[in-house]
């Protein structure tokens, strides 16, 4: 069955300080791998998006990991501000699935305190 | 700079009536989706369009009707609403098969 993990459920960390999200799937055969912040009342907006060959992509704080291998990706938040806090969210596409073919995680839902 | 919106933004109807739900995008994208979003599920798509006239089903797609005539609409109706369809909408555009989708703001939808 496909499928997309996240861990952990939430998450509460000091403003400064660093973090890791994780997500491991099941999606086979893999296209690529996207992660969303998803802000309380919002939609979610795209931070990254990674193919099968690429193991690291960041954008500004956020860096996001993928080992296809072990069907594992990580994302990583430096020196955190009061405005990470939301939803964060994997999804990964199957190779060959329709553009509607996405499967999504749950989320992780960090909260950052000063 | 609109981007792409949804309206209503929070809607409350009863059992049993239609409501439709809009959704505009101002980038010409070829792809718009309609997804739902509950407590304890992922994002579940409901339906998707590649181009006006071309609709396709989704994971979720019982109870629920769309339609594309024009590339920048995508409207999605509940013929006959369940306290079930209560949830938040979501609406989202992209240009091709491994592009980023861009999500609009969301409808919140209350069944009564």
């Amino acid at each position: 069955k496909n499928q997309v993990e996240q861990s952990p459920q939430s998450l509460i960390i000091l403003e400064g300080k660093n973090c890791t999200l994780q997500c491991n799937y099941t999606v086979s055969p893999f296209s690529n791998l996207r992660w969303y912040k998803q802000d309380t009342g919002r939609g979610p907006v795209s931070l990254t998006i990674m193919t099968f060959s690429e193991n690291t992509k960041s954008n500004g704080r956020y860096t996001a990991t993928l080992d296809a291998d072990t069907k594992q990706s990580s994302l990583h938040i430096t020196a955190s501000q009061l405005s990470d806090s939301a939803s964060y969210i994997c999804v990964v596409k199957r190779y060959g699935g329709s553009q509607g073919n996405l499967i999504f995680g749950k989320g992780t839902k960090l909260s950052v305190k000063p | 700079d609109a981007g792409i919106t949804q309206s209503p933004r929070y809607k409350i109807t009863e059992t049993g009536r239609q409501v439709t739900l809009m959704c505009h995008q101002t980038w010409s994208h070829s792809y718009m989706f309609w997804y739902r979003q509950d407590l304890g599920h992922g994002l579940r798509l409901i339906y998707y369009s590649a181009a006006a006239d071309i609709t396709d089903k989704g994971e979720v797609p019982d109870g629920y009707v769309v339609s594309r005539s024009k590339t920048e609409n995508f409207p999605l109706t509940l013929e006959s609403a369940t306290r079930s369809q209560t949830s938040v909408y979501f609406c989202a555009s992209g240009t091709g098969v491994q592009e980023t989708q861009y999500f609009g703001p969301g409808t919140r939808l209350l069944v009564l």
